[in-house]
């Protein structure tokens, strides 16, 4: 089934430790978006990237980096330097073009910092 | 900056109403606008896209409207039923195409 997948669906952080959540899409989308959602909030994007090897900041782009090695993949790094990284993590992918097709999601994954 | 509001922010209703749920934007320079739909602790399911170009799209019970000038979407569902509670949500694509703004959501439960 064509689709997003993300992984892990849960994942728990100590204090100071880089973690990677994966995002992996096989619907030949040519973009590709990472949003945090805290409760009761909407989402605010983190980073996208429209190309391979490009990706542009977002809102909330401080204590996280990202690559775009291949067009399939767009996985998110949280750093030791983003203070509150308890949140649900959505990715997101769609194709880019004069129309712009939907945007779809993935699961999400819920990072937890112990 | 692009500013999506969606009003109500909770809406419960009983089994069998017809409702609509209110979507606002800030910019009309947009390319088109989604909705979105999302349970508890489960990620986005697209429900409806309208293009810039577009007044409306339907999908089952489900009919989404599109005023771009005036910076507004509706979202109607008839003969709700309990499996339609969810938390709504809608995003608009603007001109640039690199991005989609999202509502804060308006959480709908539907009671038997």
């Amino acid at each position: 089934d064509g689709g997003i997948t993300q992984s892990p669906k849960y994942l728990f952080r100590k204090e100071g430790q880089n973690v990677t959540l994966s995002c992996e899409q096989n619907l030949n989308h040519d973009a590709m978006y990472w949003y945090r959602q805290d409760p009761g909030q909407g989402l605010r994007l983190i980073y996208y990237s429209q190309i391979v090897n490009d990706f542009q900041k977002g809102d909330i782009a401080e204590g996280y980096s990202v690559s775009r090695e291949k067009k399939e993949s767009f996985p998110l790094t949280v750093t030791s330097a983003q203070k509150n990284p308890t949140a649900f993590y959505l990715c997101a992918s769609s194709n880019k073009g004069v129309s712009h097709t939907e945007a779809f999601f993935g699961q999400g994954t819920r990072l937890t910092v112990v | 900056k692009q500013e999506v509001t969606q009003i109500p922010a909770a809406l419960s209703v009983p089994e069998g109403e017809n409702l609509v749920l209110n979507c606002s934007f800030t910019d009309s320079a947009i390319y088109n606008l989604q909705w979105f739909r999302q349970d508890p602790g489960k990620g986005l399911t697209s429900l409806l896209l309208i293009q810039s170009s577009q007044r409306e799209q339907t999908s089952g019970r489900l009919n989404a409207s599109l005023d771009k000038s005036s910076g507004r979407s509706t979202l109607y569902i008839a003969a709700s039923q309990p499996g339609d509670s969810a938390t709504y949500l809608c995003a608009v694509r603007g001109t640039s195409g690199s991005r989609l703004t999202f509502g804060e959501g308006t959480q709908l439960t539907v009671n038997p």
